[in-house]
């Protein structure tokens, strides 16, 4: 069972907006609000950003937010900053024996 | 404050076996599940099993499934990963990570800082 499907990269100047997708089917990102974002620097171990498809976790800035239209969902970073500079992973739940899968990952480089 | 501490990674022949722990503390560790999400080298996030609080209900991706076991010992807030018949593919980072329930569905909302498996001869 493949991975959900994220862009590999997405770039965007400081102030800027940038959105993520993420691209799953009716099993996983269409059929649950379980999809949650995680933000990864480079050596560290992931951070939640984003749980239950738009709920932020207490410390998460108000730039971040997500959004979900049938089988794909979305991680929005409004205000780019540098310290934004990272990768993104989506997961959701999925209504199988594997329960839980990652997207790819996305790439985001601040110019 | 929540705290993950894994433990036990190394490297290890093809073939062997290796046990991982995670010790957790700052939260009622029998209340939520946990999972193993590992990562391979300049590779994304891949979950690996979970397990909910009670420890009754087990999951597996399906690259494990046969050779990994999940367990949890709640008397001493500690998750556990006991890895068999490993391979060069398992070769990876482990995580292991919190969810925000007793069972395993919604994310996970606090993770360790991983400890290295490598399986190489």
């Amino acid at each position: 069972q493949s991975a959900l499907t994220q862009p590999a990269s997405v770039s965007g100047s400081p102030g800027q907006s940038i959105t993520i997708s993420c691209t799953g089917t009716s099993s996983d990102v269409g059929g649950y609000n379980y999809v949650s974002w995680y933000q990864q620097h480079p050596g560290k171990a992931p951070k939640l950003m984003i749980y239950d498809v738009t709920n932020r976790p207490s410390g998460v800035s108000n730039r971040f937010s997500g959004s979900k239209s049938g089988n794909t969902a979305s991680l929005t970073i409004s205000g780019l900053q540098a310290e934004d500079e990272a990768d993104y992973y989506c997961s959701s739940y999925r209504s199988s024996s594997t329960l839980r899968v990652f997207g790819g990952g996305t790439k985001l480089t601040v110019l | 404050e929540v705290q993950l501490v894994e433990s036990g990674g190394g490297l290890v022949q093809p073939g062997g076996s290796l046990r991982l722990s995670c010790a957790a503390s700052g939260f009622t560790f029998s209340s939520y599940a946990m999972s193993w999400v590992r990562q391979a080298p300049g590779k994304g996030l891949e979950w690996v099993s979970g397990i909910s609080g009670s420890g009754g209900s087990t999951y597996y991706a399906d690259s494990v499934k046969g050779r990994f076991t999940i367990s949890r010992d709640n008397s001493k807030n500690t998750l556990f990963l006991q890895m068999n018949s490993l391979r060069a593919e398992d070769t990876a980072v482990y995580y292991c990570a919190k969810d925000p329930f007793s069972t395993p569905m919604s994310s996970f909302d606090s993770w360790g800082q991983g400890t290295l498996v490598t399986v190489s001869s």
